[in-house]
């Protein structure tokens, strides 16, 4: 089956450290998006990427960083720099101007 | 980017009772999405109106697309536990790129 496939779930961070969160689709869409969510409250656009090898800075991009080699993955980097990762965080994927698939999320705390 | 209002932010209701959830615009949308997110879970895509005045229909869910096109609502009849979760709408930004904007959400809690 075609999905978005995040990992991990849980991730455990310790101030000062980078961590990356895997973001993977089998969809063949040529969009994919990262979204921070804090407990509730909606959706916040940290990067996206429209095609291979090019991304751009959503609405709080500040303290991460992404990659976009391979058209089936786009990898966030949260760095520390940002002050507050505590979150969860919310990879999707899109094809033309449709619904965004969504993977099941990584929720990150700070220890 | 484009913005939203989404209102309420709670809603408790009985098991069987209505509820709806209204998103609003100071601008014309070109389209509107709607996502259903459940405890703990994902967004899950559920429909997208593009149409002035377009009413659509899934089950016990009905959206409708305000003529205008600045408003949008989501109406659950005879709401279930099934129900239960954050429902969120979403608007493409203007420009050339093409990435949606959610509205805060409205939190459904249904007491059985």
């Amino acid at each position: 089956d075609g999905g978005i496939t995040q990992s991990p779930k849980y991730l455990f961070r310790k101030e000062g450290q980078n961590v990356t969160l895997s973001c993977e689709q089998n969809l063949n869409h040529d969009a994919m998006y990262w979204y921070r969510q804090d407990p509730g409250q909606g959706l916040r656009l940290i990067y996206y990427s429209q095609i291979v090898n090019d991304f751009q800075k959503g609405d709080i991009a500040e303290g991460y960083s992404v990659s976009r080699e391979k058209k089936e993955s786009f990898p966030l980097t949260v760095t520390s720099a940002q002050k507050n990762p505590t979150a969860f965080y919310l990879c999707a994927s899109s094809q033309g101007a449709w619904g965004y698939t969504f993977g099941s999320g990584t929720r990150l705390t700070v220890v | 980017g484009q913005q939203v209002m989404q209102i309420p932010q709670y809603q408790h209701v009985q098991e069987g009772e209505d509820f709806t959830t209204y998103c609003n615009s100071s601008t014309t949308l070109s389209n509107i999405q709607w996502y259903k997110q459940r405890p703990g879970g994902h967004p899950v895509f559920l429909i997208q109106l593009v149409k002035s005045g377009e009413v659509k229909k899934q089950k016990r869910l009905t959206f409708q697309f305000g003529e205008a096109k600045k408003n949008s609502s989501l109406h659950i009849t005879a709401t279930q536990t099934t129900d239960v979760g954050t429902y969120f709408c979403a608007v493409f930004s203007s420009g050339s790129a093409r990435q949606l904007t959610f509205g805060s959400g409205t939190q459904l809690t249904v007491l059985p």
